[in-house]
């Protein structure tokens, strides 16, 4: 692994089903952050964490869960899939103050 | 309010021109980082130049320049000597070093850039 894994890089779900998004870093960054970007909205923050333990809401968090357990990953939970979360979902990291913060390679999710 | 607008949502430029990306930028915050991510049509983000607030000098890397003017909040990209793969989308971001959520980007809409032969 370098840098940022996202998985599945593609997936179609059928609405009301629940689906986990994962993501894994391996540059020991202390913040990580899931984004969703929408035509013409550019990428919204859905969820964040500090560190390790904490995690907290971005600007848009309703209908998505996120745990930290461990420095390296960060899932991203849809509880019950709806046709407005179909997205492309990027994980991002970094240090918190550095000069880059890295970004996954995207899942793109089509619910239906 | 917006805390960073990209105004165009589309530009065009001839390869080996110059071009540039508007981005203004919104905060009260004394310490910030402003950034530029390219998106191919592939879909990955690829980092192109950063600045802080607090750097004199205008952030350069290769054929890419950060035009930062502090007193209009303005934080514009510039391509040099542009090539076909220049086309992409292009985001302007910004870190606010004082928020609780450390290290979190607010997005502009982003640009479309084509580069045409």
């Amino acid at each position: 692994i370098a840098g940022i894994t996202q998985a599945p890089t593609s997936q179609i779900l059928a609405a009301g089903r629940r689906m986990t998004l994962r993501c894994t870093q391996d540059m020991r960054h202390n913040a990580m952050y899931w984004y969703r970007q929408d035509l013409g909205l550019g990428l919204r923050l859905i969820h964040y964490s500090n560190t390790a333990g904490t995690t907290g809401k971005g600007e848009v968090p309703d209908g998505y869960s996120v745990s930290r357990a461990n420095t390296d990953d960060f899932p991203l939970t849809l509880a019950s899939a709806v046709p407005s979360q179909t997205s492309v979902y990027f994980c991002a990291s970094s240090t918190g103050t550095g000069t880059e913060a890295f970004f996954g390679q995207g899942t793109r999710l089509t619910v239906v | 309010a917006q805390k960073i607008t990209q105004t165009q949502p589309g530009m065009f430029v001839q390869e080996k021109e110059a071009v540039t990306l508007d981005c203004t930028y919104d905060t009260s915050d004394p310490s910030y980082g402003l950034f530029w991510y390219k998106q191919p049509s592939s879909g990955e983000m690829i980092f192109l130049i950063y600045q802080g607030s607090y750097d004199q000098q205008n952030a350069t890397e290769g054929r890419y320049s950060l035009n930062f003017q502090k007193a209009r909040k303005s934080a514009n990209l510039v391509i040099s000597a542009s090539q076909l793969g220049d086309s992409a989308m292009y985001f302007c971001a910004m870190r606010e070093d004082r928020g609780s959520t450390l290290g979190r980007l607010y997005f502009g809409r982003g640009t479309q850039l084509t580069v045409w032969p």
